[in-house]
């Protein structure tokens, strides 16, 4: 069965980076695109960008760029999202998600999520 | 980017009740639109992909329709499994962005 496995909860201080990692298993990892989605205390869902498992490629939200760098590593299978210069607006659970294969690009298996606490 | 707004932001229902939630985009999105539901402290699952395709394992009481701008989540008699937030989004371009999400509350 498709399983997305993440990293575990992360205390932070304003400024610190964190890399979250997002192991997956039971599909062809070269075959899905994979998403980063966050969502901070009691708000909504907010894309954060892409990566192709396959080539590498990324696109990117613009309210990331410069400060999110998303990576995979295709011989285990695990995709990286790290964010840098955090500050306290950063705190949110990350969570990675895939795209499904087909033309409709919709998000099919998500991960437990990462709970990333940016706190003095 | 292309914005998505929902409405209404929350709504109390009583079990056996039906609900519609809408959700409009500022350009046509055809109908790469889908909708997720989330429970306190889990992920988010998809329900309705393509704007009225049911993933499997959805119980048929949710139903999708809609394409172009103006789509509808539809739950037919309203379970208690069912009171949750769901959230539409566009997967026609990036950023993939959501609506505010419709918070269902037990009345």
């Amino acid at each position: 069965q498709v399983q997305l496995v993440q990293s575990g909860a992360e205390v932070k201080k304003p400024g610190d980076s964190v890399k979250v990692s997002c192991k997956t298993s039971g599909y062809t990892f070269t075959s899905n695109y994979i998403h980063w989605v966050r969502q901070a205390p009691g708000q909504g869902l907010e894309w954060m960008g892409i990566i192709n498992s396959s080539g590498g490629n990324t696109d990117y939200a613009q309210k990331f760029q410069g400060r999110v760098t998303m990576t995979r590593v295709t011989s285990t299978s695990t995709v990286y999202m790290e964010l840098s210069s955090l500050r306290s607006e950063d705190t949110a659970v990350y969570y990675c998600v895939r795209e499904e294969r087909g033309p409709q690009h919709y998000f099919d298996y998500w991960g437990q999520g990462t709970l990333v606490t940016v706190s003095s | 980017d292309i914005q998505m707004t929902q409405s209404p932001s929350s709504l109390s229902a009583s079990v056996g009740d039906r609900v519609t939630i809408t959700c409009r985009a500022s350009q046509s999105i055809n109908s790469y639109l889908n909708w997720y539901q989330q429970k306190p402290g889990k992920a988010p699952k998809v329900l309705i992909f393509a704007a009225s395709s049911l993933q499997s394992g959805v119980p048929s009481r949710f139903s999708g329709s809609g394409s172009g701008t103006d789509f509808t989540l539809t739950i037919n008699s309203l379970q208690a499994e069912d009171f949750a937030t769901y959230y539409c989004q566009q997967s026609y371009s990036t950023p993939r962005t959501f609506g505010q999400g419709t918070k269902v509350e037990i009345k």
